[in-house]
């Protein structure tokens, strides 16, 4: 059973601090990919991984995948209120379904 | 354009009780998936439809079922509700040729 493990599960922090948030498994993965969702709404896809090392960027967000595609990270820098919500890290399994990892709940008070 | 649209976006039942969620997937799209997503948890996988067949199917009981319609829309239906059922039912949605998932806001369904 391919399982992803996310780290930290709660992250409070104030506006114009870094984060990172880790996410994990023993399984190897064809891609990554990273959602955001915010309260009364479905995930948003932010990015997808594909290459083993591969780091992409998206404003203050950088993604980076494990070389082994066993893991990957989510980097915050200067983080603001409006990057409050549910960060799920989603592995595309063998028979093409997303597993989801647990999430990681981040708070940015202002 | 419209995007993945669910239907309704609150429900609550008693146990024992039978219900049915709806999904209309985005324009163009055939392929549509149902997750249950326990508050404050990552989105569990149920199953998967494309071409009006259940194609995939996670860890969930036969009490969950599930159809697709010609027009690509889909139904989930819950049978004999426990009140663990408790929990925000997302579908997705994707073309099969270009597999990115795009979610719909999802149903509330707690179960008393």
């Amino acid at each position: 059973t391919q399982l992803l493990e996310q780290s930290p599960q709660f992250l409070s922090i104030q506006e114009g601090e870094n984060l990172t948030v880790y996410c994990n498994s023993s399984s190897v993965f064809s891609s990554l990919q990273w959602y955001r969702q915010e309260p009364g709404e479905g995930p948003v896809l932010l990015v997808t991984v594909v290459t083993g090392g591969e780091v992409k960027k998206l404003k203050r967000l950088t993604f980076q995948f494990g070389d082994a595609r066993k893991d990957s990270s989510l980097h915050i820098t200067a983080a603001q209120p409006g990057d409050t919500g549910l960060y799920l890290c989603a592995g595309r399994s063998n028979t093409g379904k997303l597993i989801f990892g647990q999430g990681t709940t981040l708070q940015v008070k202002p | 354009d419209a995007g993945v649209t669910q239907s309704p976006t609150h429900l609550i039942k008693t146990r024992g009780q039978q219900v049915t969620l709806r999904c209309s997937p985005k324009s163009g799209h055939d392929t549509v998936s149902w997750y249950q997503q326990a508050l404050g948890q990552g989105p569990q996988f149920i199953f998967q439809y494309y071409e009006e067949e259940e194609r995939q199917r996670g860890n969930f009981p036969d009490r969950f079922s599930g159809h697709q319609f010609p027009n690509y829309s889909s139904e989930l239906n819950v049978n004999a509700l426990l009140l663990g059922d408790s929990a925000l039912y997302l579908c997705a949605s994707s073309l099969a040729s270009a597999p990115r998932w795009y979610f719909g806001p999802g149903t509330r369904l707690t179960v008393l």
